[in-house]
């Protein structure tokens, strides 16, 4: 089975400090994308970031980047100046043309003041 | 402007009983989804519609039947509840048939079967 991993279930922040969440995954796949959802206590899932996989350049949103490493099958959110409203469920997913999209278990970020 | 909409929000109800969750898109996607998200958090495609045509149908329950009346709707129907189907129901939408587009989420239905 094509699965994504998040190894780390819990993960917490000091209010502007950085953090990384880890992700890899598993793909026979060369065309894909790689995505982070985040879902506050709202439970509304948002899109965080997207990752074309034939794409060499680290995706960037304002305070969201990611470390792309496509011979490791890793795919790393780094988030800045972490923020209160940053506190929420993270999940990393995968897609690919055979429509098979996937998600990781989740990593739960809590950022303290 | 509400891209993907779910109704209910909340949906108590006793075993045995039968439901439906609504899911509306406007979004003018192709592609709709049914999730469902344990008390873990774990989130696992149930089904997936392409214009109306079924093209996902994960191993669940033959009590839950997703039923498309146009490309922008996409409901969920379970029968004869069961304990194990509480959890919360996404239902999602992307663009063009393309499975590698942006799976846009709803607000999320849970469900609470007593």
């Amino acid at each position: 089975a094509q699965t994504v991993t998040q190894s780390q279930p819990e993960m917490s922040v000091q209010e502007a400090e950085t953090v990384t969440l880890s992700c890899t995954y598993d793909t026979s796949e060369s065309d894909y994308y790689l995505f982070w959802y985040k879902q506050p206590p709202s439970r509304q899932m948002i899109l965080v970031i997207r990752q074309e996989a034939y794409k060499q350049q680290n995706a960037t949103e304002n305070r969201f980047s990611v470390n792309f490493q496509k011979a490791a099958k890793s795919f790393s959110l780094k988030i800045s100046d972490s923020q209160l409203g940053d506190a929420a469920m993270y999940f990393c997913a995968r897609t690919d043309l055979g429509q098979n999209f996937v998600f990781g278990p989740g990593t739960r970020l809590s950022v303290l003041p | 402007d509400t891209a993907v909409s779910q109704t209910p929000k909340y949906l108590v109800t006793q075993m045995g009983n039968d439901k439906s969750i609504k899911c509306e898109q406007n979004l003018g996607h192709d592609t709709m989804y049914w999730y469902k998200q344990d008390s873990k958090k774990f989130l696992k495609i149930m089904f997936s519609y392409n214009n109306k045509e079924l093209i996902i149908n994960e191993t669940v329950p033959n009590r839950f039947s997703p039923k498309s009346p146009d490309k922008a709707h996409l409901n969920l129907h379970i029968n004869s509840l069961e304990l194990g189907d509480s959890a919360v129901y996404f239902c999602a939408s992307s663009g063009q048939g393309n499975s590698l587009d942006t799976q846009y989420f709803g607000p999320g239905t849970r469900l609470t079967v007593l």
